[in-house]
């Protein structure tokens, strides 16, 4: 079964740093995987996909995220911090049959001024 | 386009009340889906529904009913609600063209079981 661990919790960074948010997939084929991003009290927003195109993806907000088979890897990064990034964020694969996606347990972003 | 809709956005319920939780989406969107969230849980999925007239269960279905009214609206039941039910609940729902697979998110519905 399709799965993905997110390996921090809680990240913190200062306003204008660097911001990398860990996730690693298991998964039996070619696996579908996204990010979401939940804003304090809202519902959950699409970051960015990978879809078995181009192994570099680029995101809204200047988020990028890199699928690494090799490494099962699917990290989230962005080159410089800002405040309204500070949310929780939540690595996600599809499931291999049917519909359905299964999320991580989320990553709380702090940005510290 | 409003997207996915949900209300209540709040509720506060006594233990053994029921209560129906009403979703729509405007997307003409085939498949919706009902989550949970509960802290450094991410989110658990209750019940969805491929298309029309379909549902099937997700991973933590005990204590919850559904109903696909139609193409636009998903309803979330609970019979007799226990303070385990106490939780952010999400409605969401995915086109099937063109082989997407992202889901498009209500704003969430926090319900607290006393």
């Amino acid at each position: 079964a399709q799965s993905v661990t997110q390996l921090d919790s809680h990240v913190s960074v200062s306003e204008g740093t660097p911001v990398l948010l860990r996730c690693n997939y298991s998964s039996s084929y070619s696996p579908s995987l996204f990010w979401y991003v939940q804003h304090p009290n809202k519902g959950l927003q699409l970051l960015l996909k990978y879809t078995s195109a181009a192994t570099l993806v680029k995101g809204i907000n200047g988020f990028e995220a890199e699928f690494k088979k090799s490494e099962t890897s699917f990290h989230l990064t962005k080159p410089s911090a800002h405040m309204s990034d500070a949310a929780e964020y939540f690595c996600v694969v599809r499931q291999e049959y049917g519909n359905k996606l299964v999320f991580g347990a989320g990553t709380i972003l702090r940005v510290k001024s | 386009n409003a997207g996915v809709t949900q209300t209540p956005k709040f509720q506060v319920l006594k233990t053994g009340q029921s209560m129906t939780l009403q979703c729509a989406q405007d997307m003409n969107h085939n498949s919706m889906y009902w989550y949970r969230q509960d802290p450094g849980m991410g989110l658990r999925l209750i019940y969805y529904s491929a298309s029309e007239g379909t549902t099937d269960k997700g991973e933590v279905p005990n204590g919850y009913n559904v109903s696909r009214l139609n193409k636009r609206e998903f309803s979330l039941r609970l019979e007799s609600a226990a303070p385990s039910q106490t939780s952010v609940y999400f409605c969401a729902s995915r086109s099937l063209a063109g082989g997407s697979y992202e889901q498009y998110f209500g704003p969430g519905t926090r319900l607290t079981v006393t």
